[in-house]
């Protein structure tokens, strides 16, 4: 089945303490995407990659880190987590014919 | 820069009523739009994708339309029904940009 993994789906963590969040997909796609979904600012893209070991800021990249060593892995990293990156994450896959999204993964820091 | 809007932001209809949702957009140089659904706390799930070249496609009781000249999209949603509450997002994928921008989304409930 053709889909993008998340994991973990909910991390409640400490400020200050590194955390990755995985994204995995099996599509052989490409193009790879965070996202942030926050109440009343919809979702906003942090970083993307066009290929393996390219990657770019998006819209809120800041506390951020990415890597794309495989194409088929995209994680999202936070080397020292604050309250305002509480959200819920999404990662995202795609082409010229659409992007798929994982299930999420909701993050509070505390 | 690329600007997505959906009206209205939330719908409340009984069961049975034909609907429309709609989304406008800045830039008319896009490269495809997307609507997805989003039920509460979860994730995103992909119901129709237009490409530029294309002005509608359809999927079962749902119609999704591209006007590029007026900036619009709409979904129109037949014979709704409960199943049918959800949030409805739309994205524009805009050339050159790499990103997908999202509106949005119109939360809507269908009464039973």
């Amino acid at each position: 089945e053709a889909q993008v993994t998340q994991n973990p789906r909910y991390l409640i963590t400490v400020t200050g303490k590194k955390l990755t969040v995985t994204c995995s997909q099996n599509m052989n796609h490409e193009y790879m995407s965070w996202y942030r979904q926050d109440p009343g600012l919809g979702l906003r893209q942090i970083y993307y990659s066009m290929n393996v070991e390219v990657t770019d800021k998006g819209d809120v990249p800041e506390g951020y880190k990415v890597s794309r060593k495989e194409k088929r892995n995209f994680p999202l990293i936070l080397e020292s987590p604050s309250p305002n990156q509480t959200s819920l994450y999404f990662c995202a896959s795609g082409n010229n014919y659409g992007y798929t999204f994982g299930s999420g993964t909701r993050l509070t820091v505390v | 820069k690329q600007e997505v809007t959906q009206i209205p932001a939330a719908l409340s209809v009984p069961e049975g009523e034909n609907l429309v949702l709609n989304c406008s957009f800045t830039d008319s140089a896009i490269y495809n739009l997307q609507w997805f659904r989003q039920d509460p706390g979860k994730g995103l799930t992909s119901l129709l994708l237009i490409q530029s070249s294309q002005r509608e496609q359809t999927s079962g009781r749902l119609n999704a339309s591209l006007d590029k000249s007026s900036g619009r999209s709409t979904l129109y949603i037949a014979a709704s029904q409960p199943g049918d509450s959800a949030t409805y997002l739309c994205a524009s994928f805009t050339s050159g940009t790499y990103k997908y921008i999202f509106g949005t989304g119109t939360r809507l409930k269908v009464l039973a």
